[in-house]
């Protein structure tokens, strides 16, 4: 059975930095791109970065391109988020998505961490 | 960016009625192959999102056929024959034709 477990978050001053992890198991990890997606609280969803599963593809929102920094370790199953200049707006859920059916579906979800940009 | 609007943005349905969800990109989502890239998700209150349809249509593993994708290009619906309570919560629709994906705004969905 897949899962996705996050940790990571946790508050945060405006202009630190928090790095998100998030442990994959079930499923051959290096064969799959993943994604984070994050959501405001009482908002919707946002796309925030893409990886492929050999790391040779990288993809960020506009909102988060030169700050945050996707990367992932096959050998250990995991999927990292590394978190820079924060800001206020970039307070969110943050979840891990496997990307399937060619990396353009996310099919599976992890149950989210949340991550407080505040003074 | 593409961007994906949806209507209505709330809905409220007798169990065992149907529903319907409308979802629209400002450009087409149809590959040269006939791929559709819009992909149906289900947030379900206090849950993390779940893939519901894929490609327009397809339902992913363990959704139950009361679901259906349909349409093409720029205009696409997903239609619930019949609600249940467990159906409640807030629906996205996603584009996948452009890496920087976007979604719709969401359509919540409760029961009269």
């Amino acid at each position: 059975e897949v899962h996705l477990v996050e940790s990571g978050g946790g508050l945060v001053q405006p202009g630190g930095s928090l790095r998100l992890s998030c442990a994959a198991s079930g499923f051959m990890f290096s064969s799959f791109g993943m994604n984070w997606v994050r959501q405001a609280p009482g908002k919707g969803l946002e796309w925030v970065s893409y990886i492929s599963g050999s790391s040779s593809t990288i993809y960020y929102a506009d909102s988060v391109k030169g700050r945050f920094t996707i990367s992932r370790d096959n050998a250990k199953n995991s999927l990292y988020l590394q978190m820079n200049s924060l800001r206020d707006e970039d307070t969110a859920v943050y979840y891990c998505a496997r990307g399937n059916y060619g990396g353009l579906t996310f099919d599976y979800w992890g149950q989210g961490t949340l991550v407080t940009v505040s003074s | 960016d593409i961007v994906m609007t949806q209507s209505p943005l709330s809905l409220s349905v007798t169990p065992g009625e149907p529903a319907s969800i409308s979802c629209r990109s400002s450009q087409s989502l149809l590959d040269s192959s006939g791929y559709n890239y819009l992909d149906w998700y289900l947030q379900k209150p206090g849950q993390s999102p779940q893939l519901l349809i894929y490609s327009g249509s397809n339902r992913a593993s363990g959704v139950p056929d009361r679901f259906s994708g349909s349409g093409s290009g720029t205009d696409f619906t997903l239609r619930i024959s019949r609600v249940e309570a467990e159906d409640v919560g807030v629906y996205y629709c996603m584009q996948a034709l452009q890496i920087l994906f976007t979604f719709g705004p969401g359509t919540k969905l409760d029961l009269k």
